[in-house]
Parts: C-alpha cells; sequence; structure tokens
C-alpha cells in the first residue's frame, strides 16, 4: 500500500482561487516533499518540510505538516492557469526502515 | 550549473531485450535515484547510488540493476524486458547519500515494450 495518498485525486478551479491538496502516511518520516509536475516531464521540487516542523511558506505556496495525524496539507493561493499539473507529495522514512515514496498525486487543473 | 539529462528521450522495445537507460547528475550532486512511474501513478522508487554504492532499493526484482560512476553519472538495466515495464523512467539527483535534500529530476526516458 502507498505511503503517501494524496486527496483529492483531481481539482478543477478557476484562476484566482486557492487549492488545497492534502497527504496522509502511514509511518514515522523523517521529512515530507511536495513535488508538481507538468505532463510528460519530470518532477520539479517546491517545498521540504521537516518533521519538527509545522509550517513553510515559499512565495504563493504553503505547506503544513501535522505528524499526530500522518498529514500534510499544500494550499496554492491566487492560482494561475500554468499552475496546472500534477502534485505529488513524498515521505522520506529511511530511518524508519522504508525508502523514499510518492503518492499517486493530485491532477490539478485550473481554468482561465 | 547543468541540470540532471537523461538519455535517450525515447526507446522501444520487445518483450526479453535488454535496456541501459542513462543520467548525468546535477553538477556538485554525488547521488542519484532512479525512479519507474507508470502512466497516472506517482514515481516508484527503485534504488538509489551514493559514492558509486546502492544505497537502498524498493521493491523491484533483480533484473533492475545499476551502476553509478567516478563523475556521478548513472545507468540503470533492465533484463529480460516484460509489458509491465513500459513506463517513465525518471533520475533524480541530489547532495549527499540522505533524503533529507531536495531531489532535481530530470524529464525521463519513454521506454515501451511491445
Amino acid at each position: 500500500s502507498q505511503q503517501g495518498e494524496e486527496d483529492p485525486q483531481a481539482l478543477s478551479i478557476q484562476e484566482g482561487e486557492n487549492a488545497t491538496m492534502n497527504c496522509s502516511y502511514k509511518t514515522s518520516i523523517n521529512n515530507l516533499q511536495w513535488y508538481r509536475q507538468n505532463s510528460g516531464r519530470g518532477l520539479v521540487h517546491l517545498i521540504l518540510i521537516r518533521s519538527n516542523e509545522r509550517e513553510k511558506h515559499s512565495g504563493r505556496l504553503r505547506v503544513t505538516l501535522d505528524t499526530s495525524k500522518k498529514s500534510s496539507s499544500l494550499l496554492i493561493t491566487a492560482s494561475r492557469a500554468a499552475d496546472t499539473a500534477s502534485y505529488f507529495c513524498a515521505t522520506d522514512a529511511s530511518n524508519y526502515g522504508q525508502n523514499f515514496v510518492f503518492g499517486p498525486g493530485t491532477r490539478l487543473s485550473v481554468l482561465p | 550549473e547543468t541540470g540532471v539529462t537523461q538519455s535517450p528521450t525515447h526507446l522501444i522495445k520487445t518483450r526479453g531485450q535488454q535496456v541501459t537507460l542513462r543520467c548525468s547528475s546535477q553538477s556538485g550532486h554525488n547521488t542519484v535515484s532512479w525512479y519507474q512511474q507508470a502512466l497516472g501513478q506517482g514515481p516508484q522508487f527503485i534504488f538509489q547510488y551514493y559514492r558509486e554504492e546502492e544505497n537502498g532499493r524498493g521493491n523491484f526484482p533483480p533484473r533492475f540493476s545499476g551502476l553509478q560512476f567516478p563523475n556521478y553519472s548513472s545507468e540503470l538495466n533492465v533484463n529480460a524486458l516484460e509489458l509491465d515495464d513500459s513506463a517513465l523512467y525518471l533520475c533524480a539527483s541530489s547532495l549527499a547519500g540522505q533524503n533529507n535534500q531536495p531531489q532535481h529530476f530530470g524529464d525521463g526516458t519513454r521506454l515501451s515494450i511491445l
């Protein structure tokens, strides 16, 4: 079974709206990372949040981490058509017997 | 700064054949990880190389093997290809042998098995 699972699987919003994606995982982790993937391309790193951190910001991105609930969320504010992509969370649990694990992703469509 | 490059970009093979995929890591990075991404799925970790040694392996059979060279570039070899091996193969490089650093991905090799 997946270590990380994103929710929802797909999300469609209008330009200017906020988009929130959630990630749940099963084991203890060292850190959690969010990546974006445009169709047919490689993944682009967005934010890394360590297990002792609760919130991080980068531009229009805000990531939270709740280790008690084993969950994270990615918020994209004031979305743009260029934000259309798949978003993945990836957990590093290498100190707990698991390798770097990606979830199945959320496919975000931002409509102009 | 040179990013991660992978070759070839596309490849078509038949069942039973062998394939070698290549990856040049980002300059300054000494760790390379390989992933298999089936259509509509997240990347699945195959293995990681650090200082020319395997430094972690996912749930893939031994016919998936790899190498890392002194210049930190890497190869992924797959023997006895099966139809289910059709996927996008991604290479990612990072600093150090730990997963507490961002990974920088290439655009992948699209492998199709007929």
